[in-house]
């Protein structure tokens, strides 16, 4: 049983450099979610697809970044032009569209910009 | 945004301890779930309910979704070294048109063996 993984697990970078993160859901689920989270907080929202639309976005999500989900199956998150701000653990979950609000994560990647 | 309350921030316990932990909001949800992340990790879910007063155990985890649909609670029975981690509580409001999840600050559970 495949579950959520995500890729590169961590990622460190220089200010100003842009960033791609890579998450590949379950196969069967056609819902995908990023978050990210700080320490000591829960993960926050950015933006959530279903299938290849993407249907919501957070005000947290700023023109630099972006996300994709081309096929309806991985997505990507950009980020350009990282700031030091942007340092965060960046959570991929995805979740089944039956009507189930489930959530599966996969292990995160680490961003650290120096 | 906005966050459910979730207590206690931490807690230190022995092993072999039962752990009490829960989450409250004002506003009405249709669906709570539990999760438990390591650190470096992501969450990883324990427990789902989607009915008002569902009591729903998944081994030494117990949690229930309470009756008034603004709380939710978690016990851990004769805790083991292994449930050290961050519990999050997460939920669903009733009137949300979306699947955006709403998340607690976390408990922080430290076990001495």
């Amino acid at each position: 049983d495949t579950g959520v993984s995500q890729d590169p697990r961590h990622k460190i970078t220089k200010r100003g450099q842009n960033v791609t993160f890579r998450c590949d859901p379950i196969s069967e689920h056609n819902r995908l979610y990023w978050y990210r989270q700080t320490l000591g907080q829960g993960p926050e929202f950015l933006t959530y697809f279903q299938n290849e639309a993407q249907l919501e976005k957070s005000r947290l999500l700023s023109d630099r970044f972006s996300a994709e989900r081309p096929k309806g199956s991985f997505s990507t998150l950009e980020i350009q032009r990282t700031e030091q701000g942007d340092s965060a653990m960046y959570l991929c979950a995805s979740s089944f569209g039956g009507g189930g609000y489930e959530q599966f994560f996969g292990p995160g990647t680490r961003l650290t910009v120096l | 945004g906005q966050q459910l309350n979730q207590s206690p921030q931490s807690m230190f316990i022995q092993e072999g301890e039962d752990v009490s932990m829960n989450c409250t909001s004002s506003s009405i949800f249709n669906t709570w779930l539990w999760y438990k992340q390591d650190p470096g990790e992501g969450p990883v879910l324990l427990i789902a309910l989607y009915k008002a007063g569902e009591l729903t155990s998944n081994g030494r985890l117990t949690a229930q979704f309470g009756i008034t649909r603004k709380d939710s609670f978690l016990n851990i029975s004769a805790s083991i070294p292994s449930d050290v981690g961050i519990y999050f509580c997460a939920g669903q409001l009733l009137a949300g048109n979306n699947r955006k999840l709403i998340w607690g600050l976390g408990t922080s559970l430290a076990v001495n063996p």
